[in-house]
C-alpha cells in the first residue's frame, strides 16, 4: 500500500536559505493539497491542486511561497528567503476529489529555520 | 470564514475511563473528518460522517455527526495508554472540493 509520501522529513536551514520539499500522492488520486501546521495548533489550508492546476491559494501563501504539480502527480512546495516564522511542519494530503473529499495526509516535514 | 471549535483542548484521564471530546461551528459543512495525530506524523484518518446525524462505531471509538451538519463529536470507551495523540476534527466545505478546515486539536493523555 503506498500512501502519501513527503521528502525530506525533517529540514534545517539557516534564514534567507531557500528550501523545495516533495510530495508523491496516492497514485489515482487527482487532487494534491499543502497545509501548514504550528505547535499546538491544526493544520493550516495552503494551496490544492487539480491535476496540474492550482487552483485555489490561502492568502498565508506568501510571495516567497510557491507551489507546482507540472505533470499532475508529484508537488513540489518552495520557500525562498526562509524566515524564522517559517518554521513548521508542511503537509501534504491528497484525494479523489468526490464531494466528500476524504484527504489523506504524508506524514510531513518539519521544517527548522534557525 | 468557516470556523472550527474544538473541547476540551486537553484532556489527561486514566486508562479504562470513558471521554467525549466536541466539535463545533456556526457553519455547515459537506462532511465532517476526525483523525488522529502522533507527534512529528502526519494526521491519520479515523472517519468521515456525511449524513445529519449519523454515528460511525470504530472499536471503542463512537463518531456523531449533528443533525445540522454544524457539529460533531468523538466518544471513547474504556480508553487505553495507546489512544493517547492529538485529536482533530477537520470541516469539509459546501463547495466540492478544496480546503479542510481544521480545529485546534484535543491533546489526549491517557495514564496507565
Amino acid at each position: 500500500d503506498t500512501g502519501v509520501s513527503q521528502n525530506p522529513r525533517h529540514k534545517i536551514t539557516k534564514r534567507g536559505q531557500n528550501v523545495t520539499f516533495r510530495c508523491d500522492p496516492i497514485s489515482e488520486h487527482n487532487r494534491l493539497y499543502w497545509y501548514r501546521q504550528t505547535l499546538g495548533q491544526g493544520p493550516e489550508f495552503l494551496t490544492y491542486f487539480q491535476n496540474e492546476a492550482q487552483l485555489e491559494k490561502s492568502r498565508l501563501l506568501s510571495d516567497r511561497f510557491s507551489a507546482e504539480r507540472p505533470k499532475g502527480s508529484f508537488s513540489t512546495l518552495e520557500i525562498q528567503r526562509t524566515e524564522q516564522g517559517d518554521s513548521a511542519m508542511y503537509l501534504c494530503a491528497s484525494s479523489t476529489g468526490l464531494l466528500t473529499d476524504t484527504q489523506y495526509f504524508g506524514p510531513g516535514t518539519r521544517l527548522t529555520v534557525l | 470564514t468557516q470556523l472550527l471549535e474544538q473541547s476540551p483542548q486537553f484532556l489527561s484521564i486514566q486508562e479504562g475511563e470513558n471521554l467525549t471530546v466536541y466539535c463545533n461551528s456556526s457553519s455547515v459543512f459537506s462532511s465532517l473528518q476526525w483523525y488522529r495525530q502522533e507527534p512529528g506524523e502526519g494526521p491519520v484518518l479515523l472517519v468521515t460522517v456525511v449524513t445529519g446525524g449519523e454515528v460511525k462505531k470504530l472499536k471503542r471509538l463512537t463518531f456523531q455527526f449533528g443533525d445540522a451538519r454544524k457539529d460533531s463529536s468523538l466518544h471513547i470507551t474504556a480508553a487505553q495508554p495507546g489512544d493517547t495523540g492529538l485529536y482533530l476534527c477537520a470541516g469539509g466545505p459546501q463547495t466540492s472540493g478544496s480546503r479542510l478546515t481544521f480545529g485546534e486539536g484535543t491533546q489526549l493523555t491517557v495514564n496507565p
